[in-house]
């Protein structure tokens, strides 16, 4: 059974870098044929997705974050990270790490249970 | 960027009863990459329903996916207490991916 766990800080302040790490248990990142995702979700509204990566470190983030975003991937630890600069209140979300499935019949079959974020002086 | 757009936004509904809801699509999607989820108060979202009609495991099977191009469904045949919840339609056809903004389905 895979299981994806979310860790770093609660709290960021304002104009800081929000770092979250994803660990991965029960499977390999290295082992192919999953991009390993970020998706956050604001407090009280919708699903945004933020990027993924594969375990090459080939990456897709979304346009809408400006190039803020930066996600990464540590195959030795089996964790996959995600870096957003020059944080504002408005970046204040539950951050979810997932996995999903690429090939013919593409989908997240695994979500992590998801790590408030709050950014605020 | 592929817009999904759901509809009704709320949905109440009694135990037992059918629920039908709607995900819209900007442009033609792929069935295959076509995916539903459920999400319940300080959960992480559930796998439903991908390949617009393919039941996750351990799905049961009052919930049906169907639909192509631009216009896909889900289905719940009779509601159970447990199926009270916030539905999404999400999209693995371009990046970025998208999802719908969300089906509440509350009690009646």
């Amino acid at each position: 059974q895979v299981q994806l766990q979310e860790s770093g800080p609660g709290l960021v302040k304002p104009s800081q870098t929000l770092s979250l790490t994803c660990t991965v248990s029960g499977g390999s990142i290295s082992s192919g044929g999953y991009y390993w995702s970020w998706i956050r979700q604001h407090p009280g509204k919708g699903l945004e997705w933020i990027g993924f990566i594969y375990y090459t470190g080939s990456t897709y983030h979304n346009p809408s974050l400006k190039s803020r975003a930066t996600i990464s991937v540590d195959t030795s630890k089996n964790q996959f990270s995600l870096r957003l600069n020059s944080v504002t209140a408005a970046d204040t979300a539950v951050y979810y790490c997932a996995r999903e499935i690429f090939g013919s019949l593409p989908r997240i079959d695994y979500w992590g249970q998801g790590t408030l974020v709050t950014v605020s002086s | 960027e592929i817009v999904l757009t759901q509809s009704p936004g709320t949905l109440s509904l009694s135990p037992g009863e059918r629920a039908t809801l709607s995900c819209r699509a900007s442009q033609i999607i792929n069935s295959n990459y076509l995916a539903w989820f459920q999400q319940k108060p300080g959960q992480a979202p559930r796998l439903l329903i991908y390949g617009a009609s393919s039941r996750a495991t351990g799905i049961p099977d009052r919930f049906n996916g169907s639909g192509s191009g631009t216009d896909f469904t889900l289905t719940i045949s009779r509601l159970e207490p447990e199926d009270f919840a916030v539905y999404y339609c999400q999209q693995c056809d371009t990046s970025p991916r998208t999802f719908g903004p969300g089906t509440k389905v509350d009690l009646k």
